[in-house]
């Protein structure tokens, strides 16, 4: 079946540091792959996403690249700041079935645990 | 538009009860899908709604259910509560397009209800 694997955490950083969170997955058809964040005590919020080989994503200085090869859609961001300590899931869509056993489900990673100190 | 709304946001059971959960999704989009995080599992697919149809189901028990009205507004209901099921519960609405099965739909999700078993 479908899995996410992410890097261990926590991850803890100096502000204006260079982040990057190792995601990998594997799927059994051709994913649509999402990065969310999650500040404490609220949900989950849609950071970026790409649907096919070689897409890149990007919000908020945010970026990740798919990539089919390698299976794998990491997160980088070239200077972080205190305001992005969250955690960060890696998540996947595999909705290509048309049996429909994929419908509306997200496999997600196991959660990043960002820190980023002044 | 307004986002994802879930209520309540906090509930505190005790075992042997049961519980009903409510999610109103985004204006115009008509596939909610439900899922559970907990600090070992991590967040973990229950089900999708689209069209007041089941879809998609995860690997819970049957103790586990949900629902669609025909405004697409969503319930999820636990009965027989235990303690494992203290948890954060999360709702996720996209647009969806029934007869495209290839197309992946982002999914936005609400702010989440709080379960407390004791």
């Amino acid at each position: 079946g479908d899995s996410v694997t992410q890097m261990e955490g926590p991850v803890t950083l100096s502000e204006e540091a260079f982040l990057t969170i190792n995601c990998t997955y594997t799927a059994t058809g051709y994913p649509s792959l999402f990065w969310y964040v999650q500040y404490p005590g609220e949900g989950l919020q849609l950071l970026l996403k790409a649907t096919k080989a070689d897409d890149k994503g990007s919000n908020k200085g945010f970026e990740a690249t798919y990539r089919k090869e390698t299976t794998s859609f990491h997160l980088e961001k070239g200077s972080v700041q205190v305001s992005d300590s969250a955690v960060y899931f890696c998540a996947l869509s595999d909705q290509a079935n048309a049996g429909g056993t994929s419908y509306g489900k997200l496999t997600f990673g196991q959660g990043t645990i960002l820190t980023v100190h002044p | 538009k307004a986002g994802v709304t879930q209520t309540p946001r906090y509930l505190i059971k005790t075992r042997g009860q049961q519980v009903t959960l409510s999610c109103s999704p985004i204006s115009g989009h008509r596939s909610v899908s439900w899922y559970q995080q907990t600090p070992g599992q991590g967040l973990q697919f229950l089900f999708e709604y689209f069209s007041e149809t089941q879809r998609n189901k995860g690997n819970f028990p049957g103790r586990f259910s949900g629902r669609q009205f025909s405004n697409s507004r969503s319930e999820m209901n636990v009965s027989t509560l235990e303690l494992g099921d203290s948890a954060l519960y999360l709702c996720a609405s996209s647009y969806s397009r029934k007869t495209l099965a290839t197309i992946t739909d982002t999914q936005y999700f609400g702010p989440g209800t709080r379960l407390t078993v004791l």
